[in-house]
């Protein structure tokens, strides 16, 4: 079965600084791989996804994420967060385009003024 | 606004009670997923149900159930309830049978047992 981890649960930066969420994903041949972000008391929102092509994704509110095969990672980047950039993301996996979506536990995102 | 609507937002009952999770997909979206969402176990896979059938399981206990009506709405039945059961429910959908495309969550029920 698939899996993902996120091994940060806590990450805290100051704004303005770069930013980069880490995930592995556990999955024999090459999953369709997403980000999501919850903002306090909402549900959660596609950052973006993952399925095939271009190894570097670009997401909505300036995330990308690059896909590395050889290391089972989909890390998280962001060159400059802001203080509504405060969240928690969650890194997911699918095998396919029929599967249900498995999440990591999430990292929270403390910024700094 | 996702355009997943969930009721109750809040609910708090007591141990062995039992409570119904509602929730309204975006509309046109056939497939509705169910997650609980703890702070130790993060947010786990449910239930999936797709144009009112059984899609997929996860980890869900004997003592949940949940359905699609013909009109896609979808419930969440949770029995003999425990303290740990204490958690967010959320409810997303998606227009696929799958959740490959993208899917889109309410905001969530947030159940508390006492």
């Amino acid at each position: 079965a698939q899996s993902v981890t996120q091994p940060d649960i806590h990450i805290t930066v100051s704004e303005g600084a770069s930013l980069e969420l880490r995930c592995n994903y556990s999955y024999g041949a090459t999953p369709y791989l997403f980000w999501y972000v919850q903002s306090p008391g909402q549900g959660l929102q596609l950052l973006l996804k993952y399925f095939s092509g271009d190894t570097l994704v670009q997401g909505i509110k300036g995330f990308e994420a690059e896909f590395k095969r050889s290391q089972s990672s989909f890390n998280l980047r962001k060159p400059s967060v802001h203080w509504s950039d405060a969240a928690e993301y969650f890194c997911a996996v699918g095998r396919n385009r029929d599967d249900k979506i498995i999440f990591g536990k999430g990292t929270r995102l403390h910024i700094l003024p | 606004d996702s355009g997943v609507t969930q009721t109750p937002k809040h609910l708090i009952t007591a141990t062995g009670q039992r409570v119904t999770l509602r929730c309204s997909p975006r509309s046109g979206d056939l497939s509705v997923y169910w997650y609980q969402q703890s702070l130790d176990q993060g947010l786990q896979f449910l239930i999936q149900y797709y144009n009112g059938e059984e899609r997929a399981k996860g980890n869900i206990l004997e003592r949940f159930s949940a359905q699609q009506f013909p009109d896609l709405h979808s419930e969440l039945n949770l029995s003999s309830l425990e303290l740990g059961d204490s958690a967010l429910y959320f409810c997303a959908s998606s227009v696929a049978s799958g959740g490959a495309g993208e899917l889109f969550f309410g905001e969530g029920s947030r159940l508390t047992v006492l």
